[in-house]
């Protein structure tokens, strides 16, 4: 079963706007993951962040996690035509090889 | 190093068939995972496999089995297969002491 959900489940924006999605979750974690597919194709990881984290970031990419609301913020900012994926957020309540993933958010970018 | 390599790509079976999907992972990673993606249920967790030995699994009936060889590389295997069982299956390698996994570009499954 999915972990949580995420929001919205599809986002539309033009090229170069930031684009926000949400993720929340059900039960206490080690980590929260984030990943992007390309059309049915395989995961790319995109960033980690531990339970004890807040804030992380990678490149055009930031993460917030807040444990107290069991949520999580992918914040990608300057978005390009390449950003249209899904993203899909991964949580590891024990074994870090066993992840639950929330339902996606389709992100779409206009050029 | 390369990346995972899951073979074959794409197959198409039909009801009551059973098939063998393949996973070799990124060169000294030790651990494999196995998932499920369809549109209805979204990502699922099948199994994991860790020198050989499955550690975890997922809520899967008992048709859906796996493997793994002593170079790591790794099999899945659904016997009598349903029309539910259509959907591209996942496989991801991690190394020991590594929390993220990466992930193959998948095998679609197509059960007529």
């Amino acid at each position: 079963s999915q972990q949580g959900e995420e929001d919205p489940q599809a986002l539309s924006i033009q090229e170069g706007e930031n684009a926000t999605m949400n993720c929340s979750y059900k039960t206490s974690i080690n980590n929260l993951q984030w990943y992007r597919q390309n059309s049915g194709r395989g995961l790319v990881h995109l960033i980690l962040i531990r339970s004890n984290e807040r804030e992380k970031h990678s490149g055009r990419l930031r993460v917030t996690l807040d444990t107290s609301k069991k949520s999580s913020s992918l914040l990608i900012t300057a978005s390009r035509a390449a950003d249209t994926a899904s993203y899909f957020c991964a949580t590891d309540s024990g074994s870090a090889r066993q992840l639950t993933f929330g339902s996606g958010t389709q992100l779409t970018v206009l050029p | 190093k390369a990346g995972v390599t899951q073979t074959p790509r794409y197959l198409i079976k039909t009801r009551g068939q059973q098939v063998t999907l393949s996973c070799s992972p990124i060169s000294g990673h030790r651990s494999v995972s196995w998932y499920q993606q369809t549109p209805g249920q979204g990502l699922q967790f099948l199994f994991e496999y860790f020198s050989e030995t499955q550690r975890n699994k997922g809520n899967f009936p008992g048709r859906f089995s796996g493997r793994q060889f002593s170079n790591s590389r790794s099999e899945m295997n659904v016997s009598t297969l349903e029309l539910g069982d259509s959907a591209l299956y996942l496989c991801a390698s991690t190394g020991e002491y590594q929390e993220t996994q990466y992930f193959g570009p998948g095998t679609r499954l197509l059960v007529l």
